[in-house]
């Protein structure tokens, strides 16, 4: 079972701050990182794949850096909003997928 | 855009009664698992699903666990004997590729909570 870990497990962020978090991964045997969105009451949307060590994504105002061989990922919330409040997932692909327990963002007005 | 759509959206069953729980992935998709989360757990996979078998399956998916496309459309698992511990939020996903290893990401359902009493 590989283990993907994500911190922290919750964070509370004031509208208009930045907010950033990690998910940690086997650095060996990598092929690639999936962040995905999931709000509450609605499926989980993917953000990012991520497969080059030093890749940065970006959609809008959300960004994603990648370190394959230290095993970790950054992604990055600026100028928060309400509407980014959700559980943000990374997945480590092992061609199945093994996910983190995911970061709970909750954006307060 | 297109979406996987999973029926029903909850479930309640009674411990050792089937159940069958239904996803449309999405038509031109042609890989499918199922994950599960437990509350309070991380989401688990399951079970992968492509030309018509399955392709990769976790210790989770026992003799209790089936799957099958019966119609091209329908993507269906099926638990014969429910468990207490069989009670979680079960998620359908699709990708549209031939590849077991692929970049592309999962399309996902809503889910279907599946309470086992």
């Amino acid at each position: 079972i590989l283990n993907v870990e994500q911190s922290p497990q919750s964070l509370h962020v004031q509208e208009g701050d930045s907010t950033n978090f990690t998910c940690s991964f086997p650095s060996s045997n990598f092929y690639a990182l999936h962040w995905y969105r999931w709000e509450t009451a609605k499926s989980p949307e993917a953000l990012f794949v991520m497969t080059l060590n030093g890749d940065e994504k970006k959609k809008g105002r959300i960004s994603a850096t990648l370190n394959t061989k230290e095993g970790y990922s950054y992604l990055y919330i600026k100028g928060s909003q309400p509407e980014d409040s959700a559980t943000y997932l990374c997945a480590f692909n092992d061609y199945k997928l093994s996910f983190g327990a995911g970061t709970t963002v909750t954006v307060r007005a | 855009e297109p979406e996987v759509t999973q029926t029903p959206s909850h479930q309640v069953t009674q411990m050792g009664q089937e159940v069958i729980l239904r996803c449309v992935p999405i038509s031109n998709h042609l890989y499918f698992y199922w994950y599960r989360q437990i509350l309070g757990q991380k989401v688990e996979f399951l079970v992968s699903f492509y030309n018509n078998e399955i392709s990769e399956k976790s210790e989770i998916f026992d003799d209790q666990f089936s799957v099958e496309r019966p119609d091209g459309s329908n993507f269906t698992l099926k638990i014969r004997s429910t468990k207490l511990e069989d009670s979680a939020m079960y998620f359908c996903a699709s990708r549209p590729d031939l590849s077991r290893w692929s970049n592309s990401p999962l399309h996902f359902g809503n889910g279907t909570r599946l309470t086992v009493t």
